[in-house]
């Protein structure tokens, strides 16, 4: 079984830059997350998607995040303008189903430097 | 607010001895409980997880242990192997917030050959 993909594996942008990430979760995997990891910090959430319907994104800062999952299957999270404080690695995540015991299987990650 | 806590960030323990990873939580509507590992440029790893109608659950040499009326679960590694090195996070969550996880900041565990 593939596990989930992202890409790019490092970004490096100047503040006030935009910058894109992609996933691909793992196949037949309903739901997908976003979480962002802060150096020493563990994973925090920023959106969660159930097929291609938003969930929960009530940690994501949308004026200046936003996330799209089209046709239920890969995602995007765009960053519009970053800010140093975005600095982190940002994974994504799926699992077979929302509710219930089923564990998430992350990605490698994308690490964002903004300087 | 940090609903899931590691209150040691590393850890150091002998090769062949046992290593125990301690997690404490404050909701005490969480029912499933997670470890991953994580090696450094990679992402995190599902190792074993535990629902909150157990309070053991074993694989291998992994062993997780939740006490809810302490709200505390720990993870046992017997014996501990130079592969285990990494930083392990610990993650609960509730069916009641749509399998919301939150995570601890992780411990950092050296084995020492």
């Amino acid at each position: 079984e593939a596990g989930v993909a992202q890409s790019p594996r490092y970004k490096i942008i100047e503040k006030r830059q935009s910058v894109a990430f992609w996933c691909n979760p793992i196949s037949g995997h309903a739901t997908l997350y976003w979480y962002q990891q802060i150096l020493g910090q563990g994973p925090k959430l920023l959106i969660q998607f159930q097929n291609n319907g938003v969930v929960d994104d009530s940690q994501l800062p949308k004026d200046r995040f936003s996330a799209e999952r089209l046709k239920g299957v890969d995602s995007t999270l765009k960053i519009q303008p970053a800010k140093l404080e975005d600095s982190a690695v940002y994974l994504c995540a799926s699992s077979s189903r929302t509710g219930g015991n089923s564990p998430l299987h992350f990605g490698n990650g994308t690490r964002l430097t903004v300087t | 607010d940090q609903q899931v806590k590691q209150n040691s960030p590393s850890l150091s323990v002998q090769e062949g001895r046992i290593s125990i990873l301690n997690c404490d939580y404050t909701n005490s509507m969480f029912d499933y409980f997670l470890w991953y590992k994580k090696y450094p440029a990679e992402g995190p790893t599902f190792l074993i997880s535990i629902s909150s109608i157990k309070d053991k659950n074993e694989d291998g040499r992994f062993t997780v242990f939740l006490n809810k009326s302490a709200k505390h679960l720990s993870l046992h590694i017997v014996p501990s192997q130079p592969g285990d090195s990494a930083v392990y996070f610990c993650a609960a969550s509730a069916q009641y917030t749509g399998n919301q996880f939150y995570f601890g900041t992780g411990t950092s565990l050296t084995v020492i050959p």
